[in-house]
């Protein structure tokens, strides 16, 4: 069965740092998304993405923050300068074209820790 | 805005007890709801949706309810076993000009213990 597939597992980085968090969605979707989950708190809504452009940002989402599908296949959330509070789970989710089902599909999560 | 409220866990309970996972929302309009679960070290799946009012959503022996009059969808299963023990999300997807963001609870986790 298709899935949704996220890399690293586990991110461990320094304050300042640029990071880039990588999502396969499955392959006929059209639709992609990125959300987080602090330890203990709700998983928020940051970004999601139709047709090579952002379709609708978080507040979270500042300029910080960019998403890119570099190919046919991948996902990327970019984040420039990390921050200690940037500490979260990010999962990536994919939608099939509309009209079939409404369903996001999510992978396993990328665990990141900011020292 | 929309927001949604669980039930905070973990829920610990033995094999076979009734499971009911309080859920209720706050939106405009008409959402659909659902619930994923999330295993350990796994992703976020879907579990049941409901997609308009009085619906009910079931799978593997879980079931919920879409009252819109309580605003609520709690979650419930007969008898549950160790294998039922995860995070279990409780969301809502409003429409909305983008791409349909989910909106979810804080994540209720239970433990099933023999």
């Amino acid at each position: 069965e298709p899935e949704v597939t996220q890399t690293p597992s586990h991110q461990v980085t320094q304050m300042g740092q640029e990071v880039i968090l990588r999502c396969v969605p499955i392959s006929n979707h059209l639709y992609f998304y990125w959300y987080r989950q602090i330890l203990g708190q709700k998983v928020e809504f940051l970004v999601s993405f139709y047709n090579n452009e952002i379709s609708e940002k978080s507040e979270i989402f500042d300029d910080q923050f960019s998403v890119e599908r570099p190919d046919g296949s991948n996902f990327t959330l970019k984040i420039r300068s990390t921050k200690l509070e940037d500490s979260a789970m990010y999962f990536c989710a994919s939608r099939p074209p509309a009209g079939l089902v409404d369903e996001q599909f999510f992978g396993p999560g990328t665990r990141l820790t900011v020292l | 805005g929309n927001s949604v409220t669980q039930m905070e866990g973990p829920v610990t309970l033995s094999e076979e007890a009734f499971l009911t996972i309080n859920c209720t929302y706050t939106a405009t309009g008409y959402p659909s709801l659902f619930w994923y679960v999330q295993y350990p070290g796994e992703g976020l799946q879907l579990l049941l949706k409901a997609t308009k009012a009085d619906d009910k959503g079931s799978n593997k022996g879980f079931e919920a309810t879409y009252r819109k009059e309580t605003t609520s969808f709690h979650l419930e299963k007969g008898s549950v076993q160790v294998s039922d023990s995860a995070v279990y999300f409780c969301a809502l997807l409003r429409l909305t000009g983008g791409g349909n963001k989910l909106t979810f609870g804080t994540g209720t986790q239970l433990k099933v213990e023999l």
